[in-house]
């Protein structure tokens, strides 16, 4: 079983939407939870820590469901600048960070 | 903002041959990392580092890698007797507690580009 599953899309939308990415994780023991985004052929950058209460960034809030083992993301008035594959991150242990693959956003004008 | 500092940015290199990959950590940060990622696939953890040495590897992490911290501030990553496998972006990166949840956040370099042929 993977240890961070995602939908890898692609999701394509229209600029001022919103749009939902949605993760599950399988080690009910992690720790730390985050969401990164990846340009194509860049390194990941983070995008926002997941808190346990649930946290907002502008236009970027994150949720996290311990008892599910579920992580969502939520893009509100979605950008051009948006598009791009966003990375959910688990951290179970010391320090092992596991990415899921990636769910690619693209934002249409 | 401080930057976490890779070079060389890509490598070709012939199958069986050693490839030292270079890391500049971010200055203040303690723990360091290697992770690869094969074009198309996922990130994926090789090693963690933390005061001089390794304090969590995968099982990607075998004997044909190695790292060191040869001087104060860089940390390499060595790859022996490539194989075409290995040919994948390597992303050093360095990390340092975030400020509300104390966990450790990491940042990531650009990637080195390892092309084995």
């Amino acid at each position: 079983r993977k240890e961070v599953e995602q939908d890898p899309g692609p999701f394509n939308v229209p600029e001022g939407a919103t749009v939902a990415f949605n993760c599950t994780y399988s080690n009910s023991a992690s720790q730390s939870f985050f969401w990164y985004r990846q340009d194509c052929r860049k390194e990941p950058k983070l995008l926002m820590s997941v808190y346990s209460s649930g946290n907002e960034d502008g236009r970027f809030t994150a949720q996290l469901n311990r008892a599910s083992q579920y992580i969502s993301l939520l893009i509100r008035d979605s950008k051009l600048s948006d598009s791009a594959t966003y990375l959910c991150v688990v951290r179970t242990g010391a320090n092992n960070l596991f990415f899921g693959t990636g769910t690619r956003l693209t934002v249409i004008p | 903002e401080p930057e976490v500092t890779q070079t060389p940015s890509h490598q070709v290199t012939q199958m069986g041959q050693e490839v030292i990959l270079r890391c500049v950590p971010i200055s203040n940060h303690l723990y360091f990392y290697w992770y690869r990622q094969i074009l198309g696939q996922k990130v994926e953890f090789l090693v963690s580092f933390y005061n001089n040495e390794i304090s969590e590897k995968s099982e990607i992490f075998d004997d044909q890698f190695s790292v060191e911290r040869p001087d104060g501030s860089n940390f390499t990553l060595k790859i022996r007797s490539t194989k075409l496998e290995d040919s994948a972006m390597y992303f050093c990166a360095s990390s340092a507690p975030d400020r509300r949840s104390g966990a450790n956040v990491l940042t990531f370099g650009a990637g080195s580009r390892l092309t084995v042929l």
